[in-house]
């Protein structure tokens, strides 16, 4: 088994450019497909990305997603951030027959 | 439109049960591998169960394998969670997620969830 390390927190000016990082914690993160979730406050979760950089059709292009074998780890990038953006954001995949998340990362827009 | 609508949740006390269901529709449900995921209050998501679409495969996390037992009835598209030998750290929303045809293992579809508080 594997764990994905999400940081708790981060935070960014409307506009600008953030990234998330999920890291694998052993194993090749490359091996594996890395699905993004958006969570908003009092609400249910939903995909932003998956298969590592695969947007759904209803995403905005503002949201990418990208595999760094060198840090072995993923990442969600939001760009041109708008205040709807807050929310938490989780990392998932799968090892086998177990599913795992990262912890969450809280995304503040101020 | 796909519509996940989880109930049965509620005040049980340590070491009691509960079932829980998930009515489905807007899709064909046993062409589909359903799920159940929790989020403790304030903390992140935990994958707890999988069921294929015919059901003959099931899977568990660690924490709660030989307590719950996920289920489903293809007829009544519905899927079940049966909880037995309740601990407060089950104390949790519990959401219903359908599987992704696009990728294994992903969730294209939530519920709105059920909250379950076990305490005495």
């Amino acid at each position: 088994n594997f764990m994905l390390t999400q940081p708790h927190s981060v935070s960014e000016s409307p506009g600008k450019t953030v990234t998330i990082s999920c890291t694998r914690s052993s194993g090749n993160i490359a091996s594996i497909y890395v699905h993004w979730y958006q969570q908003r406050p009092g609400s249910s979760p939903t995909t932003v990305i998956y298969k590592d950089d695969q947007r759904p059709s209803w995403v905005p292009d503002r949201f990418s997603g990208s595999i760094d074998s060198s840090s072995n780890s993923a990442s969600l990038t939001i760009s041109g951030l708008k205040t709807e953006d807050e929310a938490d954001y989780y990392c998932q995949s799968s090892d086998g027959s177990n599913v795992l998340f990262g912890g969450g990362t809280k995304l503040t827009v101020l | 439109e796909v519509q996940l609508l989880e109930s049965g949740g509620g005040l049980v006390q340590p070491g009691g049960s509960l079932r829980l269901s998930c009515a489905a529709s807007g899709f064909t449900f046993n062409n589909y591998a359903m799920n159940w995921v929790r989020q403790a209050p304030g903390k992140g998501l935990e994958w707890v169960s999988t069921i294929s679409g015919s059901g003959g495969g099931t899977y568990y996390a660690d924490s709660v394998k030989g307590r719950f037992t996920i289920s489903r009835d293809n007829a009544k598209k519905t899927l079940y969670l049966q909880m037995n030998s309740l601990r407060a750290e089950d104390t949790a929303v519990y959401y219903c997620a359908k599987a992704s045809p696009a990728a294994q293992a992903m969730f294209d579809s939530w519920g709105q969830g059920t909250l379950v508080t076990v305490s005495s």
